[in-house]
């Protein structure tokens, strides 16, 4: 079974410059997510999906980060414009279904620098 | 408030010795799950255990267990005689139930290496 693909592995922007990351989670998950983690910490999730719609953004800074998830498939995660706080690795995840403790799956990240 | 707390930021060990991973949750639900993450250099965090608040058996998997106490809201990670591939940044993680999200908390994170 294919794992959660992510690209680009890695990013190198200038700050105010915008940055798109895409995700293709596991086929036949519902639900995908977003995490920020950022160095040293623990991720930090940015918005979670269930099919196409969204079920928690309220950690996304949404005056320059932006989402979406057509078709209930694919997901791109856009900021723009970046700033120097938003240097981290960007994670996507996805699970079979919703409910507390249900198990995700994540992809290997988006390591972005914003000098 | 929801909180994870991994007090050991680093920790070395030399290959066979057993090492344990401390983590402290806080949460005011009675319906909740703990995870446990192992993040290779690679960087994508892969699953290891989850627990649910009510069923508190300890669990033992080839050389990992886990202790999960409540009544010191802890859920601590044990690897014996640990290897080098063993080396790794270990994220202990809560989930709440019955909510709107499904999001997982971590904690900052345990670095464990082993040396040969």
């Amino acid at each position: 079974e294919a794992g959660v693909a992510q690209s680009p592995r890695y990013k190198i922007i200038e700050k105010r410059q915008s940055v798109a990351f895409w995700c293709n989670p596991i086929s036949g998950h519902a639900t995908l997510y977003w995490y920020q983690q950022i160095l040293g910490q623990g991720p930090k999730l940015l918005i979670q999906f269930q099919n196409n719609g969204v079920v928690d953004d309220s950690q996304l800074p949404k005056d320059r980060f932006s989402a979406e998830r057509l078709k209930g498939v694919d997901s791109t995660l856009k900021i723009q414009p970046a700033k120097l706080e938003d240097s981290a690795v960007y994670l996507c995840a996805s699970s079979l279904d919703r409910g507390g403790g249900t198990e995700a799956f994540f992809g290997q990240g988006t390591r972005l620098t914003v000098v | 408030a929801q909180k994870v707390t991994q007090a050991q930021t680093e920790i070395s060990v030399v290959e066979k010795e057993d090492v344990t991973l401390d983590c402290v949750y806080e949460t005011r639900d009675t319906t909740y799950y703990l995870f446990w993450y192992k993040q290779p250099p690679s960087g994508e965090l892969v699953f290891l255990i989850r627990r649910n608040s009510f069923d508190e058996q300890n669990e033992i998997s080839g050389r990992y267990s886990w202790n999960f106490q409540k009544s010191t809201s802890s859920f601590n990670f044990t690897i014996t005689a640990s290897q080098v591939v063993d080396s790794a940044v270990y994220f202990c993680a809560l989930s709440e139930g019955g909510r709107n999200t499904d999001k997982l908390i971590f904690g900052t994170g345990t670095r464990l290496q082993v040396f040969p």
